[in-house]
């Protein structure tokens, strides 16, 4: 089946404790992107990467990290966070000039 | 700047009653949107696109939507409305820039059902 995963699905953790959310297609798809969602500010893109070994920031990159070393996989990296990185994360992907696939999001909370 | 507006926040509708909703796009001589579905807990789904050609296109779950160039309008509509469509509805338009593509999202609107 074509899908998004990402891993974990929730996640409680404290200020400074560094955390990674794994991502990853079945699709073959060259772009990926990583997303917040947050009450009354819609989806805001963090990075993305048009390629392996290619990333780029989005709107909201403070406090991220990104890589792209194999295709199917985008983890984002929080090497410190802080309770307003506390939001709903969404990992998509989709080929050139086409229509883009979610995975089913990660609600973390840092306290 | 490019941007994909929503014009309403929430809106509410009775069961069996018409939807419609509203989506302006501010760039590109041809855009390339989307409407998505994000279903209470769940990810977003793609309810359908539109790149070219007849300027309305239908999706899944009974929706469809109108192209109007002159407008810049996008918007979604569905004849009869059932429970299960309350969600939030998200516009996106896929522009170029800087030599790669983005994916631009309206700030969603929240679709009430009412029995």
């Amino acid at each position: 089946e074509a899908q998004v995963t990402q891993n974990p699905r929730y996640l409680i953790t404290v200020t400074g404790k560094k955390l990674t959310v794994t991502c990853s297609q079945n699709m073959n798809h060259e772009y990926m992107s990583w997303y917040r969602q947050d009450p009354g500010l819609g989806l805001r893109q963090i990075y993305y990467s048009m390629n392996v070994e290619v990333t780029d920031k989005g709107d909201v990159p403070e406090g991220y990290k990104v890589s792209r070393k194999e295709k199917r996989n985008f983890p984002l990296i929080l090497e410190s966070p802080s309770p307003n990185q506390t939001s709903l994360y969404f990992c998509a992907s989709r080929r050139v000039f086409n229509e883009q696939f979610f995975g089913p999001g990660t609600r973390l909370t840092v306290l | 700047a490019q941007s994909v507006t929503q014009p309403d926040i929430h809106i509410t509708v009775s069961e069996g009653a018409s939807l419609e909703l509203r989506c302006n796009y501010s760039y590109g001589a041809t855009p390339y949107l989307f409407w998505y579905v994000q279903s209470p807990g769940q990810g977003l789904q793609l309810l359908l696109k539109y790149f070219s050609g007849d300027t309305l296109v239908q999706g899944i779950k009974g929706f469809e939507a109108e192209f109007k160039r002159s407008q810049s309008s996008f918007n979604l509509r569905k004849p009869s409305v059932h429970w299960s469509d309350a969600a939030e509805y998200f516009c996106a338009d896929l522009i170029t820039q800087g030599g790669s593509e983005k994916l631009v999202f309206g700030k969603g609107t929240k679709l009430t059902v009412n029995p």
